[in-house]
Order: C-alpha cells, then structure tokens, then sequence
C-alpha cells in the first residue's frame, strides 16, 4: 500500500512539449512539496502546498505549474519543455508544515525520471 | 547558497566495521536535523534524526552526532552491513521557511 504515489516513473518527451506528473499521499498528511534532483544530484525544493494552499515557491520558472485540487494530491504540470528540465521529480508529504515528526520526517515517492530530447 | 555540505562524495568500508558519513551546516536556526538513505530509481527514506537541542542520538546500528559549535554533524553505521550501500543524504529542517534542505549526499559501498 503505496503511501507516496508518483505517476509516470519515466517520462521521455520532447523539447517544447507540455507533460504533467501526477502524485497523490494517503498518509493524510496536510503538506505535500515537489523536489527536483539535478545531474549533479542535488535536491532541491521546488513548491510546497500546504491543504491546497501554496506556501513554498523556490524562484522556479513560471513554466512549472502546481496544482493541488486537494490535500492528497499535487501534481506538477510543466509547459514549454526544455533540455534543462531533465531531472528526477519526487514528490513527498508531510505531517504539518511547521511541525518536524522526527520519527519519519517527509515521506518520499519513488520519482519520476523526465528526460528531455 | 550552499547551506549543507557533504564533503565526501563516496566512502567504501569493509563488512562489519564503522561507516562514518559527515556533514556541515551553515544555517543556525535548523531545529531537527534528518537523514536520509536512497537507493538507485528510489525515492529517499527516512532513517534517523536528531534535535538542535540533543548531541545524540541512538537506533540499534545507527547513531548521529551534532556538535552545534562546529556546525557539524555525523552518521555512524556499526557494524556496516552490505545492505547499508546507498546514498545518505543530511536534511536538516527548520529556519524561517520550515523546509527540509539536502546536502549533496554521500555514496556509502559496504565491502563484503
């Protein structure tokens, strides 16, 4: 019983092309981000909702859209592709935005692999 | 802006003996610090944290270490097992923004 969901796990596309990443929580948790990991495999925060409501947004390009249409779900829609937008995408949800459960943290999705040629 | 550095992009150490993975912070006001381990096409698992207000902390092979002076903080693995081969990535949370940062992560290879 998957508690983060990710979908597509891969997703190959072309350059200027328009996709979106799906990920849904049944942890009941009230926080849900999006990270992005790089080839130099940083992770890195991109947006965060906390109960449908935008809370992080980390000077990502206006390309990258969000959208919760409710708390166990955030999915990532990104227009325009471009070859800089290949990376791993997670997704993760957490208990509360201002509250650290120091006996799991966040809850990681397994990524989506999005390759851009 | 590099506020979490792991300095060592890999260690590899032999079955059964002590894996130490470290890291430097820069931001003071993280509250919790976490650490991560991840497999290749996984995503990061949750592993063992600490509080800013706590110098250790214990779970059966895993134990972390904060020196809050030094702005430095480790993992140590005994007895590391092959298993424990992965990525560890150093998390902390907390400042102003309530968000987890990441180092670069380390590329832990336990021998058998």
């Amino acid at each position: 019983d998957t508690a983060v969901s990710q979908t597509p796990k891969y997703l190959v596309t072309q350059m200027g092309n328009d996709k979106s990443i799906k990920c849904e929580q049944n942890l009941g948790h009230d926080t849900m981000y999006w990270y992005k990991q790089d080839s130099k495999k940083f992770l890195k925060i991109m947006f965060s909702y906390n109960n449908k409501e935008l809370i992080i947004n980390e000077t990502v390009p206006n390309r990258f859209s969000p959208k919760s249409p409710d708390k166990a779900h955030l999915n990532l829609h990104i227009n325009s592709l471009e070859l800089g937008d290949s990376a791993v995408y997670f997704c993760a949800s957490s208990h509360e935005r201002t509250t650290m459960r120091v006996d799991y943290g966040y809850t990681f999705g397994s990524g989506t692999r999005l390759t851009v040629v | 802006d590099q506020q979490v550095k792991q300095n060592s992009p890999s260690l590899s150490v032999q079955e059964g003996r002590i894996s130490i993975l470290n890291c430097d912070y820069t931001n003071s006001m993280f509250d919790y610090f976490l650490w991560y381990k991840k497999y290749p096409a996984e995503g990061p698992t949750f592993l063992i944290s600490i509080s800013s207000i706590k110098d250790k902390n214990e779970d059966g092979r895993f134990t972390v270490f904060l020196n809050k002076s030094a702005k430095h903080l480790s993992l140590h693995i005994v007895p590391s097992q092959p298993g424990d081969s992965a990525v560890y990535f150093c998390a902390p949370w907390g400042g102003s923004n309530y968000k987890l940062t990441f180092g670069k992560g380390t590329l832990l290879t336990v021998n058998p």
